[in-house]
Formats: C-alpha cells, structure tokens, sequence
C-alpha cells in the first residue's frame, strides 16, 4: 500500500457526460500527478501540481481540468467524454515539488465510456 | 518528441536465471532517470531513481546501472523467481517523467 488513495476505483458512464476522479497523496507529500494509461500507450503524464500551483503539464486534453485544494487532494475533471478517454487513470504523489523523486502511485481508477 | 525506449519488449525466462534489460533514452539534457516495477492489478512501484552516470543501484537481487553519456541504463535480475514477473518501466525525467512502454517479464517456475 503507497499510501496514495483513489476514487473510485471503477467509473462506467456514456459518452458526452462528466467525471470526477479524486486523489488523497500520501501524508506529508505536496505533489500530486496523473497519468493516463490507454490500452494501446504507456504511461502519458497529464498534469503535476505542488502545493495547490499547477507546476507542469502533459498531453492534457482542454475538456480535462484538475485541481488541488488546500488540504491536498486533487481532482481530475472529464468532460464531454468520449470513448477514446477509455483508460485507466493513477495519481501518483511525491514530496516535493521537482519530480527527482520516486513517485508513489495510486490503486487507480478504470474509467470505462460506453 | 522525446523517446524512451526499453528492451526487450517481453522475456520469458525460468526460475533462477539471471535477467537483464534495456532503458534508452535521449543523452543531452539528463536530469534523472526513474525505474518502477509494476504487477499485474496493482500500480507501479518506485525501485530506483538515478541521477549520475555511472550510478549503480542495488535492492536485493535486483540492480540498476545508468549511462547518461550514451543514454542508457540497465536492470538486472540475479537469480529470478517467479514473484519477479512484472512489468518493468523505465522514465526519463524532463519537466515530467516521460514512461517508456515497458519490458514484460515472466519468470516460470
């Protein structure tokens, strides 16, 4: 167990709706990412932020949105969604704010769009 | 683009082989180069984060060696059991970690 929370851990829902997936890092890390693992790619970084600023961003498409509050938890936000956002999706977190250090990942959350 | 790519795409081997593999990535611009391991329905897993050439990294029967000056870095396995199989990544780290797509290893008891 990393110690990194995810949810949930299943999501099924149609084309065009909206989703929020939601990661908990470990205690004490300020760095939150998310990866995208699509059956057909590796890994592929979204996002990173650190401490509530958003410090780098990936292939992000613009209907996904993220953020961290306060208390350190994020959001992965997906609109209009299509089938191709079919994927599974890790947060992973780290304790600083340069991604020099391993990162803990999460369970995940499969994300299935029919 | 940048690219990272890992060799062999898979290998099958039997318990108690010695195993290695291949991280190659670009050589200018190094930072760091991170390996994870990562088993099937569960998520990847930190084993080493190098950052100097000529890095040598071990945990328990597996090590890692990093040449950034010809861009590459291999895993080594001694003695694979079959709790060994997993995928094995490797990321290159620019501004983000940039994942190759993995070796898979399958270890046959």
């Amino acid at each position: 167990d990393s110690g990194v929370t995810q949810t949930p851990k299943h999501l099924i829902t149609a084309t065009g709706q909206r989703v929020t997936l939601r990661c908990s890092p470990r205690s004490g890390d300020l760095s939150v990412y998310w990866y995208q693992q699509s059956l057909d790619q590796g890994l592929q970084f979204l996002i990173h932020y650190y401490n509530g600023e958003e410090r780098a961003k990936g292939n992000i498409l613009e209907r996904f949105s993220a953020q961290q509050f306060p208390d350190l938890h994020s959001e992965l936000n997906l609109s209009s969604l299509e089938l191709g956002d079919s994927a599974l999706y890790f947060c992973a977190s780290s304790s600083d704010g340069y991604p020099y250090n391993e990162q803990f990942f999460g369970p995940g959350t499969r994300l299935t769009v029919l | 683009i940048l690219n990272v790519e890992q060799s062999p795409q898979s290998l099958h081997v039997q318990e108690g082989d010695s195993t290695n593999f291949t991280c190659s990535f670009p050589s200018s611009n190094f930072y760091a180069l991170h390996w994870y391991r990562w088993e099937t329905a569960k998520s990847p897993e930190a084993l080493f984060v190098m950052t100097l050439n000529g890095d040598e990294k071990k945990k328990g029967r597996i090590s890692a060696t990093l040449n950034t000056k010809e861009g590459y870095s291999y895993l080594y396995i001694k003695g694979s059991q079959p709790e060994d199989s997993a995928t094995y990544l490797c990321a290159f780290l620019v501004n983000k970690l940039v994942f190759g797509a993995g070796t898979i290893l399958r270890v046959k008891s």
